[in-house]
């Protein structure tokens, strides 16, 4: 069946770029998502890629998207304390006819001042 | 501005309850769904509903139902809980055919004594 696989934590430095990896197995998704869980909160929308694209660029976010090895990244540059977060990565199934998503487990995010 | 919204933060019953968690959105979303998330196995999706009478399971389904008698309110019933249901309980909902951006209640944490 489908699946996402993402590392479960990543620390950097404030000031320092972080990269959150994620690979997927559903070659059939259309879109794939990075999401962000603060602590005690839901998940948010960070930002979203449909898979005809190999890179979608937004203020200090980038994701970049290889589907021949169905890896997708985030990239955080100039991480501030703010961004320590869980990020899930997701992917549509089914077509996202129904829109199911499949996550990932989650990176925890730790920035260090 | 979409409003997810779930009827408690925090939950505390006792075993052998029957438990009524409550999910209310106000964007008109046909989708709608429920996860639980539990520390190391990220979201797992228990059921979901794609109109109003309508719903499939998910993943997770053992031990829970749902209601959607309204296309804005979709609700978790536990019929009996246990302490293996001791979580964090999460709603969204989502148009079908767009993006599929799934938008997430605050959640709800379940402890089951």
């Amino acid at each position: 069946g489908e699946d996402v696989e993402q590392s479960l934590f990543l620390s950097v430095r404030e000031g320092d770029s972080s990269v959150i990896n994620c690979t997927y197995t559903d070659s059939s998704s259309t879109y794939l998502y990075w999401y962000k869980q603060e602590p005690g909160a839901g998940l948010q929308l960070l930002t979203y890629i449909f898979s005809n694209m190999d890179m979608k660029q937004d203020q200090r976010l980038t994701v970049l998207l290889n589907k021949k090895d169905k890896h997708l990244s985030l990239r955080i540059a100039d991480t501030q304390t703010g961004d320590s977060a869980i990020y899930f990565c997701a992917e549509s199934v089914d077509g996202g006819s129904q829109g199911n998503l499949i996550f990932g487990k989650g990176t925890k995010l730790s920035v260090k001042p | 501005d979409v409003k997810v919204t779930q009827s408690s933060r925090y939950l505390v019953k006792r075993t052998g309850e029957k438990v009524f968690l409550e999910c209310v959105q106000d964007m008109d979303h046909e989708n709608m769904f429920w996860y639980r998330q539990d520390p190391g196995l990220g979201l797992r999706l228990i059921y979901f509903s794609y109109d109003v009478k309508m719903k499939e399971k998910g993943d997770i389904p053992e031990g829970y139902s749902v209601s959607r008698e309204k296309k804005e309110r979709f609700s978790l019933i536990l019929e009996s809980a246990s302490t293996n249901q001791t979580s964090m309980y999460l709603c969204a909902s989502s148009f079908t055919g767009t993006d599929n951006e799934q938008f997430f209640g605050p959640g709800t944490r379940l402890t089951v004594l």
